[in-house]
């Protein structure tokens, strides 16, 4: 039973068009992340939601709308992709109010843009 | 959040012990550490966390300096699926709970 579970996998698509990738996480966590991985494979942080609610927008151009309709999706939306747009993206979830607070990654989506 | 040093690679012998080093010299006293790895292609992963006090899990055990200045991930017995890139994450406990990732160790077991 996957934690973090995120659709699609792969996404290709040509410059200019609106892609969405979808997350979900079956934990019951209240907080929820979007991560992008370049090709140097550094890994930044882009949003973070907790309830809901934005927490952290990481000067992400607002070509990205994250929207969560519920606590346990945050699906991230891309308008007019660009090339460097093309990189993995890893959508997260952890518990606020534990010590700790691991977070748990899902798969991530590997996003290229022709 | 603290930054952190670690060395770019090390290589491992399968059945060894692996001992991943971390400085994290300007850590504060509210900042917790933090290790990740990340197998190559997956979402990183989880391993363990500590404040203060050394910690042990399925996975691996985390010695933490008394002055807190630096720690190590202990692998006790490092196999073929160990293989990864591992991040020394230092934070402080927030709402937003951001995780700042370095360039991290990229760790090779041996057979």
């Amino acid at each position: 039973d996957t934690a973090v579970s995120q659709t699609p996998k792969y996404l290709v698509t040509q410059m200019g068009n609106d892609k969405s990738i979808k997350c979900e996480q079956n934990l019951g966590h209240d907080t929820m992340y979007w991560y992008k991985q370049d090709s140097k494979k550094f890994l930044k942080i882009m949003f973070s939601y907790n309830n809901k609610e934005l927490i952290i927008n990481e000067t992400v151009p607002n070509r990205f709308s994250p929207k969560s309709p519920d606590k346990a999706h945050l699906n991230l939306h891309i308008n007019s992709l660009e090339l460097g747009d093309s990189a993995v993206y890893f959508c997260a979830s952890s518990q606020t109010g534990t010590s700790g607070r691991a977070k748990y990654f899902g798969p991530g989506t590997r996003l290229t843009v022709l | 959040d603290a930054k952190t040093t670690q060395p770019p690679s090390m290589d491992c012998a399968e059945g060894r012990a692996a001992n991943l080093p971390c400085n994290h010299s300007t850590i504060s006293g509210n900042e917790y550490v933090y290790w990740y790895r990340q197998i190559h292609s997956q979402g990183p992963q989880y391993i363990i966390h500590g404040l203060k006090n050394n910690e042990t899990n399925e996975m691996a055990s985390l010695i933490i300096t008394e002055d807190r200045k630096s720690s190590t991930l202990i692998l006790p017995h490092a196999t073929l699926r160990d293989t990864a890139v591992y991040y020394c994450i230092v934070r402080v406990e927030a709402a937003g709970n951001k995780l700042t990732f370095g360039g991290g160790t990229r760790v090779l077991v041996k057979p």
